[in-house]
């Protein structure tokens, strides 16, 4: 069995650049979730696919975006590259119904994204 | 909102000691609480789980019990290994959330 996969896994942008993040999720999941996590701290929610559509999004601004393909694999999209969105971009997939509170997720290794 | 509080860290000990991690969390509702682990490097990787009032959640020697007279799930282990040492992170969700809610984690350092 596979478990989740991230790439790239390291990216380094400049501020006001694009950058797309690719997450494949852990066989036989259907619900993604993305997170961002800055040096020291938790991960933050950024928001969830449930079968290629989004299921809830955390307090983050629209230039985050995703999206979720019919294989269950997700992007996360981010534009206008900010300094503050350097991070490490979690991805976690689970299986079942969406958001159910017991369900268990998964991790990727992670993204370090670096915006200078 | 969801909230959890952990213990700040880093939290430094000698091999075979005891640990506590404390974990406290305010929700609504019933929540499921969830210890996740993080080595150097690696990314987050469930640790154990609880998903109601009294159960004990359980891995590698690590325990946690979910109490909810007090809103605690605390961490234990009663004697830590040098490859004990990364980051420890308690969390929740509960039934009208989809996300997790996460602690800021604890840094845990064990000295041969």
């Amino acid at each position: 069995e596979t478990g989740v996969t991230q790439s790239p896994t390291h990216l380094i942008k400049t501020r006001g650049q694009q950058v797309t993040l690719r997450c494949s999720s852990q066989s036989g999941h259907n619900t993604v979730s993305w997170y961002q996590q800055a040096l020291g701290q938790g991960p933050q929610f950024i928001f969830q696919y449930y079968r290629e559509e989004e299921n809830g999004r955390g307090n983050f601004p629209p230039r985050f975006s995703g999206l979720q393909f019919p294989n269950y694999s997700s992007e996360l999209n981010v534009n206008a590259l900010e300094l503050d969105d350097s991070a490490l971009y979690l991805c976690a997939s689970s299986s079942g119904t969406s958001g159910r509170a017991g369900d268990t997720q998964y991790f990727g290794p992670g993204t370090r994204l670096t915006v200078l | 909102g969801d909230s959890v509080t952990q213990m700040e860290g880093p939290v430094t000990l000698s091999e075979e000691a005891f640990l506590t991690i404390n974990c406290t969390y305010t929700a609504t509702g019933y929540p499921s609480l969830f210890w996740y682990v993080q080595y150097p490097g690696e990314g987050l990787q469930l640790l154990l789980k609880a998903t109601k009032a009294d159960d004990k959640g359980s891995n590698k020697g690590f325990e946690a019990t979910y109490r909810k007279e007090t809103t605690s799930f605390h961490l234990e282990k009663g004697s830590v290994q040098v490859s004990d040492s990364a980051v420890y992170f308690c969390a929740l969700s509960d039934h009208s959330n989809y996300q997790l809610i996460w602690g800021a984690g604890t840094k845990l350092i064990i000295k041969p």
